[in-house]
């Protein structure tokens, strides 16, 4: 595998349903990222972890929860949510956070219906 | 607030040439990012610009003026596979990028 993998890539579950994403990078970086991704709406930023610690959190309802075990991998796990929950869950990776070009390479997503 | 505005959609020919702009507000300044993301797929970085000026890369290019805040990405020799949305991102002052909406592109015949 190389570069970001995003696992499922479609899920669909209720809203009493406990579910998680998983993201891997294959890339030796340093930084991953949760985005929300909305038809017609920008990317939203959701987490951001720096070597395993959380540096960003931008109030995100506590139904959504990260964990980040170690450099090359990144959970969402999810409970309880809501209808308007449902987007395209992307994750991302970069070398580090901050400074100057900062590219981060993008997993192609999880797409999640919460009924 | 920070914003970042680009046209919801736009219609070219193959073959042709299309100009998609970005204006944007932001608090700090430390580079802009242009995307491409195919339905159902994820984005892939397309350019980067933190000086003024125009970068060139193939068939596309970008163009930055930071004290109007304003870029855009030019698409030439348009193909039909280039028909995607594309993401327009700064780097604000906390290194934090800070998306558009995105434009759809739709390439026809």
């Amino acid at each position: 595998e190389t570069g970001v993998t995003q696992t499922p890539r479609h899920l669909v579950m209720g809203m009493t349903n406990k579910k998680s994403l998983k993201c891997e990078q294959h890339l030796g970086h340093n930084a991953m990222y949760w985005y929300k991704q909305s038809a017609k709406k920008p990317l939203e930023l959701m987490f951001v972890y720096s070597l395993e610690e959380r540096v960003e959190n931008n109030s995100v309802p506590s139904r959504f929860s990260p964990e980040c075990p170690n450099s090359s991998h990144l959970f969402l796990h999810l409970h309880t949510l809501q209808p308007e929950d449902s987007a395209l869950y992307l994750c991302a990776s970069s070398p580090w956070t901050g400074g100057e070009y900062n590219e981060q390479f993008f997993g192609p997503g999880t797409r999640l219906t919460v009924l | 607030g920070q914003n970042i505005d680009q046209p919801t959609e736009m219609t070219a020919t193959e073959g042709a040439i299309v100009q998609i702009n970005c204006t944007y507000q932001t608090s700090g300044f430390n580079g802009l990012f242009w995307y491409q993301q195919h339905a159902g797929e994820a984005p892939t970085f397309l350019s980067y610009n933190v000086l003024d000026g125009l970068e060139e890369k193939g068939r596309f290019s970008s163009f930055l003026s930071r004290s109007k805040g304003y870029s855009y990405l030019l698409l030439k020799e348009l193909q039909m596979k280039d028909s995607a949305s594309y993401l327009c991102a700064v780097m604000d002052s906390n290194y934090q990028l800070i998306w558009g909406a995105g434009t759809k592109l739709i390439i026809k015949p």
